[in-house]
């Protein structure tokens, strides 16, 4: 069980915004920046954002990121089928002087 | 061109060792924090370690602290995983990544499997 929380799983149609959120607590979200990170079937996880709301260069402005409290989320904008993926959240987390992942939101694209 | 490449992985029976490789170019490695992120097939991702730019620090996940260690060789720019007393749990294709910010990992390698069974 991931210290990270997020939705095993989202869908949504095509060209609709879908929110993936990811909780955690005091010790990691709630005092650290969160990164995001896409990873499609049987290659290496891409990060898409990090310190919270920074869009990695030549990621699609249709992904933003935020943070607020011990929680925050990836918004994806205009979806597209080439979206379906499984999206993971990260931070440090203070207290186990770790990185800690969520546990994986896979999105479907209905 | 920026790249990771991992090689080491295998098949060994409980208990045994294996030492993961990760070689880096394209970038001055020497500047970077570095990690070893694992994911079990068809699971989550976990993060396993890290090390400091010159190998004076490092972060271990309390699953294998004790049994596995991360090392660094800047000369070489490669990164090193020795993992003993392994176990079936550490079966999982581990991944290098280079860390940017604050514990981002923006460089990943392609990664390499590692299957502990007997």
């Amino acid at each position: 069980q991931s210290v990270l929380t997020q939705p095993p799983s989202v869908s949504e149609a095509p060209r609709q915004r879908v929110t993936i959120s990811c909780s955690g607590s005091s010790s990691n979200i709630g005092n650290n920046a969160v990164n995001w990170y896409q990873q499609l079937p049987g290659k290496a996880p891409k990060l898409l954002i990090y310190y919270d709301d920074i869009l990695t260069s030549g990621v699609s402005d249709r992904f933003s990121g935020s943070r607020s409290g011990t929680s925050a989320s990836l918004a994806i904008s205009g979806l597209q089928s080439e979206d379906e993926a499984d999206y993971y959240c990260t931070a440090w987390d203070d207290s186990l002087d770790a990185v800690l992942f969520g546990g994986g939101t896979k999105l479907t694209v209905l | 061109e920026v790249q990771l490449v991992e090689s080491g992985g295998g098949l060994v029976q409980p208990g045994g060792s294996l030492r993961l490789s990760c070689a880096a170019s394209g970038f001055t490695f020497s500047k970077y924090w570095m990690s070893w992120v694992r994911q079990v097939p068809g699971r989550g991702l976990e993060w396993v370690v890290n090390i400091k730019q010159d190998g004076s620090d490092t972060y271990y996940v309390d699953s294998v602290k004790g049994r596995f260690t991360i090392s660094r060789d800047n000369a070489k720019n490669s990164l090193y995983l020795q993992m003993n007393s392994l176990r079936v749990e550490d079966t999982a294709v581990y991944y290098c990544a280079r860390e940017v910010g604050w514990r981002a990992f923006d460089i990943w390698g392609q990664g390499t499997m590692v299957s502990v069974s007997s």
